[in-house]
């Protein structure tokens, strides 16, 4: 089973709201990652937990906050978004860390900025 | 991290075996290389890496040359389901954790 759960699919928000966006894995999995994907671009690596702690921040705006509560959960918590902020974001896990490790991602979570 | 190129698009019948290249000319040597596809509005799906040796799974195999510089995913039977973005990847050791650089991938157009 390697299989990485998004919620929602589908999200549509105004400027001002707050949402989250919500993953999970039971693989035992101790690394998540966060990407973006705007329309025919490759995804884009946003952030990178590992063991609860973040790794990798590639410069992201501070709209973006991303929690990993446990080893199974990862939000990325969304405010004050722009239009331009509209994409597909990804949630991905690995077993760890290193370059052998195998890297699974969900489905994606379509966000809309209105 | 190691730049990969592979062509825009490609072509292949249904039931003929699919080869997309992959050029990294300055892959490292303990960098592995990972190939993905995407289908449209779906998550990235893993198909095969590796580090040195050929390597075969249930999906596919994957071919490296000797001197690592460049490899070949091959989908033996292509079906119309493996139509999709191939996506070429060299996983990059940042000091903390790897990272998964995608490039533009090759679109593989499976025609019957």
């Amino acid at each position: 089973d390697t299989e990485v759960t998004q919620t929602p699919k589908h999200l549509v928000m105004g400027m001002t709201n707050k949402k989250s966006l919500k993953c999970e894995q039971h693989m035992g999995h101790r690394a998540m990652y966060w990407y973006k994907q705007k329309a025919k671009k490759p995804p884009e690596l946003m952030f990178v937990y590992s063991y609860e702690k973040l790794s990798i921040n590639e410069s992201v705006p501070s709209r973006f906050s991303p929690e990993c509560p446990n080893s199974s959960l990862l939000n990325l918590h969304l405010h004050a978004l722009q239009p331009e902020d509209s994409a597909l974001y990804l949630c991905a896990s690995s077993l760890g860390l290193s370059t052998g490790n195998t890297i699974y991602f969900g489905e994606g979570s379509w966000l809309t900025v209105v | 991290d190691a730049k990969t190129t592979q062509p825009t698009s490609m072509d292949c019948a249904e039931g003929r075996a699919a080869n997309l290249p992959c050029n990294h000319s300055t892959i490292s040597g303990n960098e592995y290389v990972y190939w993905y596809r995407q289908i449209h509005s779906q998550g990235p799906q893993y198909i095969i890496h590796g580090l040195k040796n050929n390597e075969t799974n249930e999906m596919a195999s994957l071919i490296i040359t000797e001197d690592r510089k460049s490899s070949t995913l091959i989908l033996p039977h292509a079906t119309l389901r493996d139509t999709a973005v191939y996506y070429c990847i060299v996983s990059f050791w940042t000091g903390t954790a790897s990272k998964l650089t995608f490039g533009t991938g090759t679109r593989l157009q499976v025609t019957l």
